[in-house]
Parts: structure tokens; C-alpha cells; sequence
């Protein structure tokens, strides 16, 4: 079975604040992917980054960066320097081939960023 | 590149009467997913296609939703007879192949109240 969890339901920053997104997940399967989505106001899910079981190192990717770590299940996402444009709901979520590929996703987190 | 079209944006129908929704995934993709997501949750799959069969299907509500594929391109989701607790956006989905670590394009969704 897969399950993941946001516990944070709702963030509210001021522009150029940063924002940390925490995820939780569960596997039980030792090859998955986890990966972010943004959902903004119109509705439709852009995929923001993604990251196999295999590799914990962090990155960086313009103002996101993630933190992954195997040891308690996480999988923690992070805007710098917030923009207005952020506002949204971001989702973590989670496949793996075990699960037939399933994507599985969290309950979300909804980011609003006043200016 | 054209992206996942679904229509249509908005439908309101009363409990009881039928209903459905039209996804045209984008140009070569195999892999044809339809998502619920109720207000204030993430998305939960209803049914994944591979061309033009059936992949997963596990939490389809079988005695009232149908989805097909026919051509292995577009793809209709029907609800009938729709209840209440179906008010909810529909999310159609596409990826090239349907492997564990390929990101999701969605569409914009289709916004259904039952009353």
C-alpha cells in the first residue's frame, strides 16, 4: 500500500518569504518516484520536480529546492524568496512500479502569498 | 505542443440524470489517466488506460461510472445515474509511456455539481 500525507493544510507568507512544504510518505517498495504538482487557481496540475528512491542528494532548482530523506520517509519542498504567482495548491505525491505505477497523491497544500 | 483538452469546463446536473465528460489526451501518449478530486483533496484515481485497455480500474465506482477508450485516443468518462457525493472535478490525465517515473500532463478539468 502507498499513502502520503500533508499535514499542513493552509501557509500564509508574505511576499518574499520562503515557504517549506512538508510531505510524509509510506511504501513498502524499494524503487519509487516522488514528485510535486502545483495546482493554481485555473485548475489545472503542472508538475514541478521529481525524485527517485535511489538518490537523496538535495537540489536546487531556481527558487525550489527539496529535501529528501529516506531515514523518516520525507520528502520536504521549498520556495525562496516567494512570489505572488505562488499562490496555489501544491500536492506531493507518489508512484511506484509495485503499485503498478499508480500515482498516489497527498491531500495538498494550499500556499497563499500576500503581497 | 497542445496540451490534455477535456470538456466540458462546468456542468450542473440534478441526482439521477447522466453525465459525461470528454478528454483528448495529447499527441503520442500511450498512458490516459481520469482523477476525482473532491474540493479540498487530491486527486484519486479512477481508472488508468494503456492505449486503448484497461490498466487499473480498482477504484472506479463500476455500478454507476463507465470509461472507455475505443481508439486507444480519446477517452469519455459517463456517471449514471450521478449522486451527490459525485460533485467533485474531474481530472483527465496523459504520459508517453506509463512508466514510474514519468511526470503527468493534466488538463483543466471538468467541474461537475450534482444537486
Amino acid at each position: 500500500a502507498q499513502k502520503v500525507t500533508q499535514a499542513q493544510t493552509e501557509i500564509s507568507v508574505v511576499e518574499k518569504e520562503d515557504v517549506t512544504l512538508d510531505c510524509v510518505y509510506e511504501t513498502r517498495d524499494t524503487t519509487y518516484y516522488l514528485f510535486w504538482y502545483k495546482q493554481p487557481p485555473s485548475g489545472e496540475l503542472v508538475f514541478l520536480i521529481r525524485r527517485n528512491s535511489f538518490d537523496e542528494q538535495n537540489e536546487i532548482s531556481g527558487r525550489y529546492s527539496w529535501n529528501f530523506q529516506k531515514s523518516t520517509s520525507s520528502f520536504n519542498f521549498t520556495i525562496t524568496a516567494s512570489q505572488v504567482v505562488d499562490s496555489a495548491v501544491y500536492f506531493c505525491a507518489l508512484s511506484q512500479k509495485a503499485a503498478g505505477n499508480k500515482l498516489t497523491f497527498g491531500g495538498g497544500t494550499r500556499v497563499l502569498v500576500k503581497p | 505542443e497542445a496540451g490534455v483538452a477535456q470538456s466540458p469546463r462546468y456542468k450542473i446536473i440534478e441526482k439521477r440524470q447522466s453525465v459525461a465528460f470528454w478528454c483528448n489526451p495529447i499527441s503520442g501518449h500511450a498512458t490516459l489517466y481520469w482523477y476525482q478530486q473532491i474540493l479540498g483533496q487530491g486527486p484519486k484515481l479512477l481508472i488508468q488506460f494503456q492505449n486503448n485497455g484497461v490498466v487499473d480500474d480498482s477504484q472506479l465506482p463500476k455500478d454507476r461510472f463507465s470509461a472507455e477508450r475505443l481508439k486507444g485516443v480519446d477517452s469519455t468518462l459517463k456517471i449514471q445515474p450521478a449522486k451527490l457525493e459525485d460533485s467533485a472535478v474531474y481530472l483527465c490525465a496523459s504520459s508517453f509511456q506509463g512508466a514510474t517515473n514519468e511526470k503527468l500532463f493534466f488538463g483543466s478539468g471538468t467541474q461537475l455539481s450534482v444537486l
